[in-house]
C-alpha cells in the first residue's frame, strides 16, 4: 500500500554538517506533520503544513531547522550545523482533512539521525 | 506545561490475558486524544482516535475511553496475543492537531 515514505532511513552525519530529510506523504493527503522523537521518549511535535503553507512551527528547537513543502506533497525538512543533541529519529505524518476536525495521523518509519 | 504520564511504564503477560494501559495529562483540557501503536524500529500506528465530542471508541479487541473531568485516559485490549507485543502511546491535543505524546508503555504477550 502506498503509505507515508521516508528518506534516508537512517543517516550519520559529523557535527557541523547539513542535512536534509525527506517525506513522501499518502497522496492527496492535505496535512503533513514532522516530529522529533528521542531515544525512550515520546514524539514531540516540530511543524505543520496545510498544503504548501507552513502554518504552525512552533516546535522547531532552533532556527539551524528549517521545513518546507513547496508544491504541497513532498516535504523537507533540513537541519544546518548539526550538533549532537540533534540525534534522534524524525518522524513524518500526513493526514487527508486539514484540521477543522482532528483527523488520523498516519507515520512514515522514521528517519534516524546519528550526530558524531 | 501540559504532561502526559503512562502507566505502567513496561508490561509483560500471558497470552489470552484483559488489559488495562493508563494514561493521565497534567492538564485536562483534552480535546482530542489518540492511542497508537509502535513496533521497533518502525513509525506509529493510530488505534483509537476520541473526537472532542466523544467519550470512547472501540475496534475490534481494543477499547479507549477519555474522562476529560480528570484528564485520564485508558485502553483496553482483550484477550492479548504475542502480535500485541509492541510500544502503546497515547497523545492528546489541546487542539485539532498539536499532540502531547506520553513515553508510551511497552507491552510483551507471551505466547
Amino acid at each position: 500500500g502506498a503509505g507515508v515514505s521516508q528518506s534516508p532511513r537512517y543517516k550519520v552525519a559529523k557535527r557541523g554538517q547539513d542535512v536534509a530529510l525527506r517525506c513522501d506523504p499518502i497522496s492527496g493527503h492535505v496535512s503533513l506533520f514532522w516530529y522529533q522523537q528521542a531515544l525512550g521518549q515520546g514524539p514531540e511535535f516540530l511543524t505543520y503544513f496545510q498544503n504548501e503553507a507552513q502554518l504552525d512551527k512552533s516546535g522547531l528547537p532552533s532556527d539551524r531547522f528549517f521545513a518546507e513543502r513547496p508544491e504541497g506533497s513532498v516535504s523537507t525538512l533540513k537541519i544546518q550545523r548539526t550538533q549532537q543533541e540533534d540525534s534522534a529519529v524524525y518522524l513524518c505524518a500526513s493526514s487527508l482533512r486539514d484540521l477543522a476536525v482532528a483527523d488520523t495521523q498516519y507515520f512514515g518509519p522514521g528517519t534516524r539521525l546519528t550526530v558524531l | 506545561k501540559q504532561e502526559v504520564t503512562q502507566i505502567p511504564a513496561a508490561l509483560s503477560v500471558p497470552e489470552g490475558e484483559n488489559l488495562v494501559l493508563n494514561c493521565s495529562f497534567t492538564d485536562s483540557a483534552i480535546y482530542n486524544l489518540q492511542w497508537f501503536r509502535q513496533d521497533p524500529g518502525k513509525g506509529l500506528t493510530s488505534l483509537l482516535l476520541i473526537q472532542s465530542s466523544q467519550r470512547e471508541q472501540t475496534s475490534g479487541r481494543l477499547n479507549a475511553s477519555l474522562d476529560k473531568s480528570s484528564g485520564r485516559s485508558t485502553l483496553y485490549i482483550a484477550a492479548s496475543q504475542p502480535g500485541d507485543s509492541a510500544t502503546y502511546l497515547c497523545a492528546g491535543g489541546s487542539g485539532t492537531y498539536k499532540y502531547i505524546f506520553g513515553t508510551g508503555t511497552r507491552l510483551k504477550v507471551l505466547a
